[in-house]
């Protein structure tokens, strides 16, 4: 069936790291594919998406490449901030599939 | 701010309850999305309403229910409550473009349901 596997967390990182959210997805079709983040008492909001093979989303320096021949859409941000403690689910389009969630937590 | 409100923002009832959760969508979206998260299950899709009429179902348990009604706002009915049903409720609206697999989704600040 219809998946959205995350790499369990926390993952904790100290300020300016470079940052890795792996996800992997399985789907019947060509799902458009998203990351949405979390912060503390609040809802989610989306942070990037890609609908097609190839393309590459990015916002507030994160990026993802939606990667069909290995089915991932993996998180990068190549400098964390303490602001960006949250977490990060990835979620697929078809069947409304959201992943677990990684907590990310950014040291000072 | 998403634009999407909910109402209440906590709610706090006993085991074998009924009660009404309710969301109002961004001005000129016609989905709406309920979601549960719980801490041992995560986010669960619930349901989606479509312009008023039923669209899409998820893990959405026989003692609760939903509906859009005409002004495109949701309500989501819980009822026979148990201690489990404890959780942050999400609701989410969208815009459902042409292309059914493009489906951006704006959550609102959700719920939070105790059940003593």
């Amino acid at each position: 069936g219809n998946s959205v596997t995350q790499m369990e967390g926390p993952v904790t990182l100290s300020e300016e790291a470079f940052l890795t959210i792996n996800c992997t997805y399985t789907a019947t079709g060509y799902p458009s594919l998203f990351w949405y983040v979390q912060y503390p008492g609040e809802g989610l909001q989306l942070l990037l998406k890609a609908t097609k093979a190839d393309d590459k989303g990015s916002n507030k320096g994160f990026e993802a490449t939606y990667r069909k021949e290995t089915t991932s859409f993996h998180l990068e941000k190549g400098s964390v901030q303490v602001s960006d403690s949250a977490v990060y689910f990835c979620a697929q389009s078809d069947k409304l599939i959201f992943g677990t969630g990684t907590r990310l937590q950014v040291f000072p | 701010d998403s634009g999407v409100t909910q109402t209440p923002k906590h709610l706090i009832t006993a085991t074998g309850q009924r009660v009404t959760l309710r969301c109002s969508p961004r001005s000129g979206d016609l989905s709406v999305y309920w979601y549960q998260q719980s801490l041992d299950q995560g986010l669960q899709f619930l349901i989606q309403y479509y312009n008023g009429e039923e669209r899409a179902k998820g893990n959405i348990l026989e003692r609760f229910s939903a509906q859009q009604f005409p002004d495109l706002h949701s309500e989501l009915n819980l009822s026979s409550l148990e201690l489990g049903d404890s959780a942050l409720y999400f609701c989410a609206s969208s815009v459902v473009s042409g292309s059914i697999s493009y489906n951006e989704q704006f959550f609102g600040p959700g719920t939070r349901l105790t059940v003593l």
